[in-house]
């Protein structure tokens, strides 16, 4: 089955324990993202990558960092957590080249800092 | 960069009809998604305009006006189901095609 799974689903941490969410797809795509929806302000991009070893920073990439080293796999590192980064993350790809091919999300990751 | 509006919430009956408007201002056009999500879940992919008109598909219709910078979902045949939010988001003509996402509208549907 084509999909993007995201671990772990839930965690509860406290302020400055780093910590990984990791990402993988199997479909192949050149493209990934990560996001975090908080209530009124939608979905924000963290970090997207176009490709292996190619990542860029999205409209809130502070506190954050990421890694593409292969192509299905593009984790999220939080070296330091702080309570304000408490929310719901999203990891996507998509194909490049195709203009009509919409994201494929992950099932989220609800983050709690305490 | 892209600015992007649609109500924050909306209330329809069962059976009903509703339209879920969306109106952005972007510097480079490339393409209109409309996502339905339901409460903690994951975004899921309904339509997606980047010509002028309406596109069908099934219960749910999606129309672009590119030169009014505006979109609107619509949903017949209301079910309990269809209560969920529905995202908009525009893709940029860039270079990497960034996406840009609405807030959302929390539909709820009742009976």
């Amino acid at each position: 089955e084509a999909q993007v799974t995201q671990n772990p689903r839930y965690l509860i941490t406290v302020t400055g324990k780093k910590l990984t969410v990791t990402c993988s797809q199997n479909m192949n795509h050149e493209y990934m993202s990560w996001y975090r929806q908080d209530p009124g302000l939608g979905l924000r991009q963290i970090y997207y990558s176009m490709n292996v070893e190619v990542t860029d920073k999205g409209d809130v990439p502070e506190g954050y960092k990421v890694s593409r080293k292969e192509k299905r796999n593009f984790p999220l590192i939080l070296e330091s957590p702080s309570p304000n980064q408490t929310s719901l993350y999203f990891c996507a790809s998509r194909p490049t080249g195709i203009s009509n091919s919409p994201l494929h999300f992950g099932n989220g990751t609800r983050l709690t800092v305490t | 960069g892209q600015n992007i509006d649609q109500p924050t919430e909306m209330t329809a009956t069962e059976g009903a009809i509703v339209q879920i408007n969306c109106t952005y201002q972007t510097s480079g056009f490339n393409g209109l998604f409309w996502y339905q999500q339901h409460a903690g879940e994951a975004p899921t992919f309904l339509s997606y305009n980047v010509l002028d008109g309406l596109e069908e598909k099934g219960r749910f219709s999606s129309f672009l006006s590119r030169s009014k910078g505006y979109s609107y979902l619509l949903l017949k045949e209301l079910q309990m189901k269809d209560s969920a939010s529905y995202l908009c988001a525009v893709r940029d003509s860039g270079g990497y095609q960034k996406v840009t996402f609405g807030t959302g509208t929390k539909l709820q549907v009742i009976p």
